[in-house]
């Protein structure tokens, strides 16, 4: 019930295209969902968050669609550029104990240029 | 603002011996998480401080422990290492306001290798 399932495992998008990844959740507590990027060799960087107040989140090039419902919430990234080509993790944490993160397996992302 | 500094960030060690791992947090910031990152389990928590106390507590062995100063630098320590404890080694800062409930922002690790 604290899984976080990701897909797709990788991905590969040509520059200018949309590349989407989703994630899938059971537990119906979790009440913090966060996107981080990772490069190789350094940490995690947060790229964006939302809560279950609202559907869909929006800073840039990075949206962020959460469905209450079906317990799943997407990543969207527009106009994927080269520089975009990272891991993403899907993450989702409780409220009073915020701070641990359930990381989903991540997401090779490849922009093609 | 300084990120969050973690040292070292390399480390090779042999079975059987122990390790400690240090963060610093970016300044202010109270609650320090610590996450180890494997090939094979991906990102798994390990244990949260915040004002010197565990908050939260992640499944693994007894091996695994931690501490946290009254300045909010954290480590951690694993004893007895295996082979299977080679990983990075992540530490995340959070600041707990309500502005910023939940944001937590990582290191860039340590990289523990066992032999």
């Amino acid at each position: 019930q604290q899984q976080v399932k990701q897909s797709p495992q990788s991905l590969i998008v040509q520059k200018g295209g949309i590349s989407i990844i989703n994630c899938a959740y059971e537990n119906t507590a979790f009440d913090y969902f966060p996107w981080y990027q990772q490069f190789p060799g350094k940490g995690p960087a947060l790229l964006i968050a939302i809560r279950p107040d609202v559907s869909e989140k929006k800073e840039g090039r990075f949206t962020i669609s959460f469905n209450k419902s079906a317990k799943q919430f997407s990543l969207h990234i527009m106009d994927s550029q080269p520089g975009d080509s990272a891991t993403y993790f899907c993450a989702a944490s409780v409220g009073e104990y915020g701070n641990k993160l359930v990381f989903g397996a991540g997401t090779i992302l490849r922009v093609k240029s | 603002k300084a990120g969050v500094t973690q040292t070292p960030r390399y480390l090779i060690k042999t079975r059987g011996q122990q390790v400690t791992l240090s963060c610093s947090p970016i300044s202010g910031h109270r609650s320090v998480s610590w996450y180890q990152q494997t090939p094979g389990q991906g990102l798994q928590f390990l244990f949260e401080y915040f004002s010197e106390t565990q908050r939260n507590k992640g499944n693994f062995p007894g091996r695994f422990s931690g501490r946290q100063f009254s300045n909010s630098r954290s480590e951690m320590n694993v004893s007895t290492l295996e082979l299977g404890d080679s990983a990075l080694y992540l530490c995340a800062s959070s600041s707990l306001t309500q502005a910023s409930y939940n944001e937590q922002f990582f290191g860039p690790g340590t990289r523990l290798t066992v032999l």
